[in-house]
């Protein structure tokens, strides 16, 4: 079946400094791809979302790639603070009508005070 | 607005035990959906409502069954809870229709089946 997974389960990142998260995906007609924040005891927030056609985008202090041609899509956090410690998870919907998000297993990102 | 919220927050069931787990939404959403979360792992589907009055499998149904009472609420039941179900169970819900794919998830309810 289709997949959604990340590169490394955790990562520590020194406050301040920038965060870069990995994600791959297997699904080739994914329409959509999202990343959720999840901070311990809480449920997933939405951080920032990217459509298919497009190769980045912006937010507040994150920045979304995406790379087609590898299958690749990352997060990036800038100068990071105690709060973004959580678990991120990429997600992708593969059909935008249906809007079912497949899930990867998540990345643990750590702020060092 | 109070978003998602989801009844109770923790849960302990005996095998063979049923219980309902509820969710609720105010933002009028039209599609609704339950999560399981296991360690170390994603959120997987278990069933998801995309309006009222529908409801489809996701990745995960065997063992659960859902209603969609109305367009706030969404609940799932477990017939004969098993320790395999031992989770954190999510609910979320999306405006849908094609417009927007952001989903609100819910505060969570821990369960765990002895």
């Amino acid at each position: 079946g289709e997949s959604v997974g990340l590169h490394l389960p955790t990562l520590s990142v020194q406050e301040g400094d920038n965060s870069i998260i990995n994600c791959a995906y297997s699904n080739s007609a994914s329409d959509y791809f999202i990343w959720y924040k999840q901070e311990s005891g809480k449920g997933p927030q939405f951080i920032i979302d990217i459509r298919s056609n497009m190769d980045k985008r912006q937010g507040q202090r994150v920045t979304v790639l995406l790379n087609k041609t590898v299958k690749h899509l990352s997060l990036q956090i800038a100068a990071t603070q105690p709060g973004d410690s959580a678990v991120y998870f990429c997600a992708d919907v593969s059909n935008f009508g249906n809007e079912k998000l497949t899930f990867g297993t998540g990345t643990r990102l750590t702020i060092i005070p | 607005n109070a978003g998602v919220t989801q009844t109770p927050k923790f849960q302990v069931l005996k095998t063979g035990q049923s219980m309902t787990l509820q969710c609720a939404q105010d933002m009028n959403h039209n599609s609704m959906y339950w999560y399981r979360q296991d360690p170390g792992m994603g959120l997987r589907l278990i069933y998801y409502s995309a309006s009222e009055g529908t409801t489809d499998k996701g990745e995960v149904p065997n063992g659960y069954n859902v209603s969609r009472l109305n367009k706030r609420e969404f609940s799932l039941r477990l017939e004969s809870a098993a320790p395999s179900q031992t989770s954190v169970y999510f609910c979320a819900s999306q405006q849908g229709g094609g417009q927007g794919n952001e989903q609100f998830f819910g505060p969570g309810t821990r369960l765990t089946v002895l």
